[in-house]
């Protein structure tokens, strides 16, 4: 089944202590992108890849790591988490950046830092 | 800078009604526009594209408008069933942004 799959589901962790929040996709996707969600703010992008060793900021990076070494494989991670990264966060893939390529979400990660 | 605003953040309509959704867009010239779906604690889902040259796409009881000129989008669900509540989004994008944006969403409840 075509999907991305986003772990851990849920993750709480304390003030400092690294993390990554894993993503994966099956699809051959060449672009990738890590979004967070926060009431009253929608869905912000935290950064993204168009392919293989290429990524860049989106409108929220500060705080955040991501690395692109494998076509499948789009990892986040926050070196040291504080409590206002507390949100939804969402792994998405696509084809490409052509205008017929949707986006394909995970199902979340829920990480709450203490 | 660029904004994208839609219309309400919650929208309650009864069942059998026509929902419709606005998206509205400054600052932007998007070749095209995406609409999706989300519901709670869920990755959004994509429904529609529609193109700067075309007016309207339908899609089952879906359907989409694009006005360049009034720079809006307009989301319509036309005989809603309570199973079409959720969270709808709008992404206006062009052809050269690398970073996909959406508008805040507007959360339907279609009553019974």
């Amino acid at each position: 089944e075509a999907q991305v799959t986003q772990n851990p589901r849920y993750l709480i962790t304390v003030t400092g202590k690294k993390l990554t929040v894993t993503c994966s996709q099956n699809m051959n996707h060449e672009y990738m992108s890590w979004y967070r969600q926060d009431p009253g703010l929608g869905l912000r992008q935290i950064y993204y890849s168009m392919n293989v060793e290429v990524t860049d900021k989106g409108d929220v990076p500060e705080g955040y790591k991501v690395s692109r070494k494998e076509k499948r494989n789009f990892p986040l991670i926050l070196e040291s988490p504080s409590p206002n990264q507390t949100s939804l966060y969402f792994c998405a893939s696509s084809l490409s950046m052509g205008y017929n390529s949707p986006l394909h979400f995970g199902n979340g990660t829920r990480l709450t830092v203490t | 800078s660029q904004k994208i605003e839609q219309n309400s953040e919650a929208l309650n309509i009864q069942e059998g009604k026509t929902a419709t959704l606005t998206c509205n867009y400054t600052n932007y010239s998007p070749a095209y526009l995406q609409w999706y779906r989300q519901d709670p604690g869920r990755g959004p889902v994509f429904l529609l594209l529609i193109r700067e040259n075309e007016k309207e796409k339908r899609k089952e009881r879906l359907k989409v408008t694009f006005d360049t000129t009034l720079k809006q989008s307009l989301f319509h669900i036309t005989a809603s069933q309570p199973a079409d509540s959720a969270t709808y989004l709008c992404a206006p994008r062009d052809n050269y942004g690398q970073n996909f944006v959406f508008g805040p969403g507007t959360r339907l409840s279609v009553l019974p």
